[in-house]
């Protein structure tokens, strides 16, 4: 099946800082999705990407399908920010999302 | 905004006990989806609904685990009987279209530990 990989696993910032949080898969993808899962678990929707880039506040985000990977840009990062980021693919003709390993973010003051 | 529901939130049994968990899609969602998340790792697929039929249920541990959705709308999702490896989060999703093309929206997730 299709391999995802995010990196990096762990990341540290200081409040207002900017990071990139890269995906990359190992096939050719027909979803590409985004999810902030917050302590108590809920998966919550960040972006719908298969292909370009899209904006939405101080988040966005950038999928290279011929290049297979997407990244994810968060600015000026805020505590509430924290949590794990998963990225999530789709394959062929199915519809089940395949997720990556995550990247658990803490932002600190 | 509509928002997929699950129930219970959270689930303590013990081994060898029977355990249900209930789903309701965002309204007009055709496909719905159960995933099992272990603690450290990301969501993996347990069966999809497109309708009332079962799409894929190549991952679900038949001997054990059940799912159902009758009249296409809700699902339940029931373990018999629980082991202590099963102690996870249950993730409900759904989306509009059994198509790859479709965004998909997840609920709030039943947190299950077997004792």
């Amino acid at each position: 099946g299709i391999q995802v990989e995010q990196s990096p696993p762990d990341l540290i910032l200081q409040e207002g800082a900017n990071s990139t949080l890269r995906c990359n898969f190992s096939d050719s993808v027909n979803n590409l999705q985004w999810f902030h899962q917050n302590p108590w678990g809920q998966l919550i929707n960040l972006f719908y990407i298969p292909s370009g880039t899209k904006q939405n506040g101080r988040l966005s985000a950038t999928t290279v399908a011929t290049e297979r990977y997407s990244l994810l840009y968060i600015s000026s990062s805020q505590t509430t920010d924290s949590g794990v980021y998963f990225c999530a693919v789709a394959t062929g003709t199915a519809s089940k999302l395949t997720f990556g390993t995550g990247t658990r973010l803490q932002v600190t003051l | 905004e509509a928002e997929v529901a699950q129930s219970p939130r959270y689930k303590i049994t013990e081994k060898s006990q029977a355990v249900a968990f209930w789903c309701d899609p965002i309204s007009g969602h055709a496909t719905l989806y159960w995933y099992r998340q272990i603690l450290g790792q990301g969501p993996e697929l347990l069966v999809q609904f497109q309708d009332e039929s079962v799409v894929d249920d190549s991952q679900l541990p038949k001997d054990r685990f059940s799912a159902e959705r009758l009249k296409g709308v809700d699902s339940t999702l029931k373990i018999q009987p629980a082991e202590l490896g099963d102690s996870a989060m249950y993730l409900c999703a759904s989306s509009r279209q059994g198509s790859n093309s479709y965004e998909q929206y997840f609920g709030p997730g039943t947190r299950l530990t077997v004792t």
